[in-house]
């Protein structure tokens, strides 16, 4: 089964500084691999996804994630970090039913 | 373009009680997916609706929980009776196909947060 792993629950950084939320994926076959994030009292928002093609996917605020497949990763990275980007990060793979799996999230703080 | 939306947004309710929850799709959209989040555990999914038709019903928890997409447009999640360990917040999330659209990309609505007490 197709499934992906969050292996940090917290991730403080200062703003202004790059910031980087890891993900590992365990999948059978092409992975197609997304991130989303949780605002406070808000829906789950799309960011980006990786399905093939460059390795660097490019997404929404000034995000992006490296598709590593020899260490099986796709951390969420941004350059320089606001404090508005403070939110819960979801890392998801998707089935092969179409359906998604999600890792149990990451809560990042940026702080001023 | 309006998003998903879900109903209610709070949900308060005693063990044994019986609560639905709706969850109306993006206009268009075939594909209608729940998923679950127990508190501080990852997001799980429920099932998949292409159009009314139950796709994927593999993570439904148990007899207790009944989904429905009657005429293709919204979905109704009713727990009946309800347990402690219900408690959650459940999202729903809609896409198009992506035999005709190009995308799969799935958007998620607000949650509702489920409290049994």
């Amino acid at each position: 089964a197709q499934s992906v792993a969050q292996p940090e629950d917290q991730v403080n950084v200062a703003e202004g500084n790059p910031l980087t939320v890891k993900c590992t994926y365990s999948v059978s076959g092409n992975p197609y691999l997304f991130w989303y994030v949780q605002y406070p009292n808000r829906g789950l928002q799309f960011l980006l996804k990786y399905i093939t093609g460059d390795n660097l996917v490019k997404g929404s605020y000034g995000f992006e994630a490296e598709f590593n497949k020899s260490q099986t990763s796709f951390h969420l990275k941004k350059p320089s970090a606001l404090v508005s980007d403070s939110a819960l990060y979801f890392c998801a793979v998707r089935d092969y039913d179409n359906d998604m799996r999600f890792g149990a999230g990451t809560r990042l703080t940026v702080k001023p | 373009e309006a998003g998903v939306t879900q109903f209610p947004s709070h949900s308060v309710i005693e063990k044994g009680q019986t609560v639905t929850l709706r969850c109306d799709p993006i206009s268009g959209h075939d594909n209608l997916y729940w998923y679950r989040r127990v508190m501080g555990k990852e997001i799980k999914f429920l099932l998949h609706f292409v159009k009314e038709s139950k796709q994927d019903e593999s993570g439904m928890p148990n007899n207790r929980f009944l989904a429905e997409r009657t005429g293709g447009t919204y979905s109704t999640l009713k727990v009946q009776p309800a347990e402690l360990e219900d408690s959650g917040v459940y999202f729903c999330a809609s896409s198009q196909d992506q035999r005709t659209s190009g995308t799969d990309t799935q958007y998620f609505g607000p949650g509702t947060r489920l409290t049994v007490l």
